[in-house]
């Protein structure tokens, strides 16, 4: 079946400006990861969804970023105000939990913050 | 909390010879460790992994270890070719059934296959 998806793939803002990127999971999975990459850097993780229920969103840099999954499957997640340290690639992953462990990684957004 | 360190940072050899990928963390709570291999501008992509109930995993030319009294583990790429340059990327998680823990990375190892 299809894989991760993840809309846009490229996204230029200018400073100050709100961005909202989606990711559509593989049907059937719980859980859903969203994880930002800088240049150079391995993934660092935001927040975390089981179903609609977000129960982790610890690494999520400020209140700025805010996620949402309201029917447990597409997720959106949202940068209010963008600023240039926002800058990254923003990475979805996508895991069934019952019977794996493995996160399945979408294509990507890369967010530009001029 | 966790925290990976990768070693080293960029590895180069000749095509047909032995890639080694080190990493250690911190937590001994992590029982889940899975190896991505990232090309330019394309997804992770996993490629093997581990659990920290077993010690050693082969899948072809690749192979990793896991020692858990030392909190470290290692990929093994033999008989490298060019299309398996690319940056690969360890990481560790705690999983527990039922739930879900997020993955923490290594910082990554740029290897390059030189033909």
């Amino acid at each position: 079946g299809a894989g991760v998806s993840q809309s846009p793939r490229y996204k230029v803002a200018k400073r100050g400006q709100d961005v909202a990127l989606r990711c559509d999971p593989i049907s059937g999975h719980v859980s859903l990861f969203w994880y930002q990459q800088a240049l150079g850097q391995g993934p660092e993780f935001l927040t975390y969804f089981q179903n609609e229920a977000q129960l982790d969103k610890s690494g999520l840099p400020s209140d700025r970023f805010f996620a949402e999954r309201p029917e447990g499957s597409v997720s959106t997640l949202k940068i209010q105000r963008t600023q240039q340290e926002d800058s990254a690639v923003y990475l979805c992953a996508s895991s069934l939990v019952r019977d794996t462990d493995t996160q399945y990684f979408g294509p990507g957004t890369r967010l530009t913050v001029l | 909390g966790e925290n990976v360190e990768q070693h080293p940072s960029t590895l180069s050899v000749q095509e047909g010879d032995s890639a080694v990928i080190k990493c250690t963390y911190s937590d001994s709570a992590s029982n889940y460790f899975p190896w991505y291999k990232q090309e330019l501008g394309k997804r992770p992509q996993l490629i093997i992994d581990i659990r920290s109930n077993v010690g050693e995993k082969k899948d072809q030319r690749i192979a990793v270890t896991l020692n858990k009294t030392a909190k470290h583990f290692s990929l093994h790429i033999t008989e490298t070719q060019p299309e398996d340059s690319a940056v690969y990327f360890c990481a560790a998680s705690n999983v527990v059934r039922g739930s879900q823990g997020n993955l923490i990375f290594g910082k990554g190892t740029k290897l390059s296959v030189k033909p």
